[in-house]
Formats: structure tokens, C-alpha cells, sequence
């Protein structure tokens, strides 16, 4: 079974600019999360989505939004790019609802504003 | 605020050796706790505790978690060079207290095995 997969990799924007980035869970998940990683923040929960809806969201601004389609994959979109948004973009997949299912994570997206 | 801590934040120990890794939590609504490894960038499931009391066990690894104290171990023994990795340490808080929802991670312990 395939993994959940993350498009693109790699990335490198300018400030203000905006950058969607996609997640395709594993076949049968119907639950997608997405979580930033930084040195200095470590791991942190951006938002979470079940069935096309939202259910759980972490403290970030509203330049950070997403949306699930109804093959289950995701996107997340972050507006007005500010440095502070480089980071690891990890999506993690799992079967039911509910952050503590277990949950599969994605190669990650590395972001690089400048 | 929430807050989880993890430590040690490094550890550096022999082939063989067994750790105790350490996280800690003040949160206003607990569901559960979580571990995860990572090796390299994504991180990947170890355990979910709910209960106190209740050791978790994966070969090698186990867990317990102290709702009381409120805190939570992960020990490996035997430990190998594979083991190397960052333990993350999450707490699931549930939303119904009206703050932020979902995972809360700690800064992680870095492991090193040497051999």
C-alpha cells in the first residue's frame, strides 16, 4: 500500500508571496493533519480534516488555511509568506477521526521563504 | 497556556544501555498522550496512553503514563544504534475547554546510541 505522499518536496518563495502544498493520505484514510516543524518551535499541530471538514486547529494565524476534497486528499495554503514560515510541512493520514488514531506521516515539504 | 516538556532535550549513551525518557504536561483538557520517533523528517507512531497505569510495550520499548503526576516515561532497553532518533512526546487536548485543540508536541529528546 502507498504511502502518504507530499508535492512538492522542496519549495523556495519571497515574502508575501502565497504557497499551496498537497497531501494525498493513504488509501482508505479519511482523516488528513498537517503540522509545521521548526528548530526553534519544534512540532506543532496546524489543523486537521476529516470528511472535507475542518475539526480541530491548532494556534496559527489565519494565513494558514487548508481544505480536503472528496478523494480525501488535502491541500494547505499559506498567504503574505513571512520568513518565520520556513519550515518542514508534515501531513500525516489516518483511518477514522480523531487525532489519536494512528497517524501516518508524509515525507514532509521544505519551505524556504527568503 | 498548554505546555508539554520533554527531557533530557539530549542523551548520549553506549549500545546496551537502557533510557528512560521523560515528558511532562500542564494542559487544561488531557484526552491522551502520544510518542513518536524521528529519524531523519517524518516522524513515526510508538504509542498511544490513555489510561494510568497501563504499560504500553513494543519489544524493546515501553511506556507508562502518570495522569496524576501528570507525566509520562518511555524506556528502551537494550538499546542499538537504530535507536538513534528525536522521541517526541505529544499531548491530544480536547476541545471542548475552548482553547486550541489537537496535538500539543514537546521539544523532543535527541538520542544518540554510540557503539
Amino acid at each position: 500500500k502507498a504511502g502518504v505522499t507530499q508535492t512538492p518536496r522542496y519549495l523556495i518563495k519571497t515574502r508575501g508571496q502565497q504557497v499551496t502544498l498537497s497531501c494525498s493520505p493513504i488509501s482508505g484514510h479519511r482523516s488528513v493533519s498537517w503540522y509545521q516543524q521548526t528548530p526553534g518551535q519544534g512540532l506543532q499541530f496546524l489543523f486537521e480534516y476529516f470528511s472535507e471538514t475542518q475539526r480541530n486547529k491548532g494556534n496559527f494565524p489565519g494565513r494558514f488555511s487548508g481544505r480536503q476534497f472528496s478523494n480525501s486528499r488535502s491541500e494547505m495554503n499559506v498567504s503574505t509568506l513571512e520568513l518565520g514560515d520556513s519550515a518542514l510541512y508534515l501531513c500525516a493520514s489516518s483511518r477514522g477521526q480523531g487525532l489519536t488514531d494512528t497517524q501516518y506521516f508524509g515525507p514532509g515539504t521544505r519551505l524556504t521563504v527568503l | 497556556e498548554d505546555k508539554v516538556v520533554q527531557s533530557p532535550l539530549s542523551l548520549v549513551v553506549h549500545e546496551g544501555d537502557t533510557v528512560t525518557l521523560n515528558c511532562s504536561y500542564e494542559v487544561t483538557n488531557f484526552r491522551s498522550l502520544l510518542w513518536y520517533k524521528q529519524e531523519k523528517k517524518a516522524p513515526t507512531f510508538l504509542f498511544m496512553l490513555t489510561s494510568s497505569g497501563i504499560e504500553k510495550k513494543s519489544g524493546r520499548l515501553s511506556s507508562i503514563l502518570d495522569k496524576k503526576e501528570l507525566f509520562s516515561i518511555l524506556n528502551i532497553t537494550a538499546t542499538q544504534t537504530g535507536d538513534s532518533a528525536i522521541y517526541l512526546c505529544a499531548v491530544d487536548l480536547d476541545d471542548s475547554g475552548g482553547g486550541a485543540d489537537g496535538l500539543t508536541f514537546g521539544k523532543g529528546t535527541h538520542l544518540i546510541i554510540q557503539p
